[in-house]
């Protein structure tokens, strides 16, 4: 158990609608990453927050957003959901921004299914 | 621009042998970080090893040891005497020094028979 939590496990939802992914990092850690994995795209890097600030973005669409509570945990909207959306979604948290190693914990995932 | 490759989409041994996972990557960097990561078939991402630019010692870790050879850009993974139990998909992931963001690979299935 890497200590970070992702809900809901699963979530099937139909084209065209939009729906949030919810991540609580792990205690103490700062930084909040979202991953896609598909099978087309492999493992995708999306976004990243510290600390309520976006920090980086990587390949996410202008249909997705994210952010980042005082309380830490993190969620990830997306919305007019298409079939090529399907995928499992990661977060990941580290304990800071930037540090020697940095090593990032994932969480379970999150398996969107759009039919 | 980084990019990390795992040339083995799959592999599949029988139990006891050895394997050995190819990564191999790319950056302008002179300082980065390298990652091993195991994604079993529950579906999870479980963090393994770290390495950085400036230690290119070996390591072993039971059965797993790690090869860090900057000169050809490649961290190995080898697993010793095979278990059912390491049959995964393993990802081979980068971050550069600048940058928070992992960039992986396209991960090996590895598949233990027994």
């Amino acid at each position: 158990d890497s200590g970070v939590t992702q809900t809901p496990k699963h979530l099937i939802t139909a084209t065209g609608q939009r729906v949030t992914l919810r991540c609580s990092p792990r205690s103490g850690d700062l930084s909040v990453y979202w991953y896609q994995q598909s099978l087309d795209q492999g493992l995708q890097f999306l976004i990243q927050y510290y600390n309520g600030e976006e920090r980086a973005k990587g390949n996410i669409l202008e249909r997705f957003s994210a952010q980042q509570f005082p309380d830490l945990h993190s969620e990830l909207n997306l919305s007019s959901l298409e079939l090529g959306d399907s995928a499992l979604y990661f977060c990941a948290s580290s304990v800071v921004d930037r540090s020697s190693y940095n090593e990032q914990f994932f969480g379970p995932g999150t398996r969107l299914t759009v039919l | 621009a980084q990019k990390v490759t795992q040339a083995q989409t799959e592999i599949s041994v029988v139990e006891k042998e050895d394997v050995t996972l190819d990564c191999v990557y790319e950056t302008r960097d002179t300082t980065y970080y390298l990652f091993w990561y195991k994604q079993p078939p529950s579906g999870e991402l479980v963090f393994l090893i770290r390495r950085n630019s400036f230690d290119e010692q070996n390591e072993i870790s039971g059965r797993y040891s790690w090869n860090f050879q900057k000169s050809t850009s490649s961290f190995n993974f080898t697993i010793t005497a095979s278990q059912v139990v390491d049959s995964a998909v393993y990802f081979c992931a980068l971050r550069d020094n600048a940058g928070n963001m992992l960039t992986f690979g396209g991960g090996t299935r590895l598949m233990v028979k027994p």
